[in-house]
């Protein structure tokens, strides 16, 4: 089963406003990954974060990391048309649990209206 | 930057049809992936190789096999292709010690292969 769960499925928003998606996992981590999708083409990572941060940011992204939690957020701040795509997040197992492999949510389908 | 590339953007095959996928990455990558993508599912792991002649199995391997021969390039095989193997397959690679245990960092995607399997 897949690691990591996105939530919501599908978010629709105001050009202007900011987004947040969330991401919850199940097991330790190394590391954190978010990934945008545009329609139809290949995966882009967007932002590391491991499991000893708590917060990074990246131009208008910024993420948190709550391992006690098992979650992680997402937020885009004064979204543009341009951020409309899929959002997935990927989690890194922890050292010595499962093999190097990424394992990938669902993804958040976001939507910005004009 | 990193680029990665798949043969073909669009693809239709018949039942039956031995199907080859190729990826190629630039950036003398030691590990690179193969995924499948399908609405509800999200991607799915098909195989993958940390290093040149190795491979080994992700969590649906079924129907698939794999070939890596040159560092850069990484062949997914389809024997004989079904229409449940229609999808859109994802190639990924990432830099690392082959078979680290600090090698899960940052995954560069190829622009993905629609197969379309009539």
């Amino acid at each position: 089963s897949q690691q990591g769960e996105e939530d919501p499925q599908a978010l629709s928003i105001q050009e202007g406003e900011n987004a947040t998606m969330n991401c919850s996992y199940k097991t330790s981590i190394n590391n954190l990954q978010w990934y945008r999708q545009n329609s139809g083409r290949g995966l882009v990572h967007l932002i590391l974060i491991r499991s000893n941060e708590r917060e990074k940011h990246s131009g208008r992204l910024r993420v948190t990391l709550d391992t006690s939690k098992k979650s992680s957020s997402l937020l885009i701040t004064a979204s543009r048309a341009a951020d409309t795509a899929s959002y997935f997040c990927a989690t890194g197992p922890a050292l010595l649990q499962g093999a190097q492999k990424l394992v990938f949510g669902q993804g958040t389908r976001l939507t910005i209206n004009p | 930057d990193v680029k990665v590339t798949q043969s073909s953007r669009y693809l239709v095959k018949r039942t039956g049809e031995k199907v080859f996928l190729e990826c190629v990455q630039d950036m003398d990558h030691e590990n690179m992936f193969w995924y499948r993508q399908d609405p509800g599912l999200g991607l799915r792991l098909i195989y993958f190789s940390y290093d040149v002649k190795m491979k080994e199995k992700g969590d649906i391997p079924e129907g698939y096999s794999v070939s890596r021969e040159k560092k850069e390039r990484f062949s997914l095989i389809l024997e004989s292709a079904s229409t449940n193997q229609t999808s859109m397959y994802l190639c990924a690679s990432r830099s690392g010690l082959a078979g680290g245990t600090y090698s899960t960092d940052t995954q560069y995607f190829g622009p993905g292969t629609r197969l379309t399997v009539l």
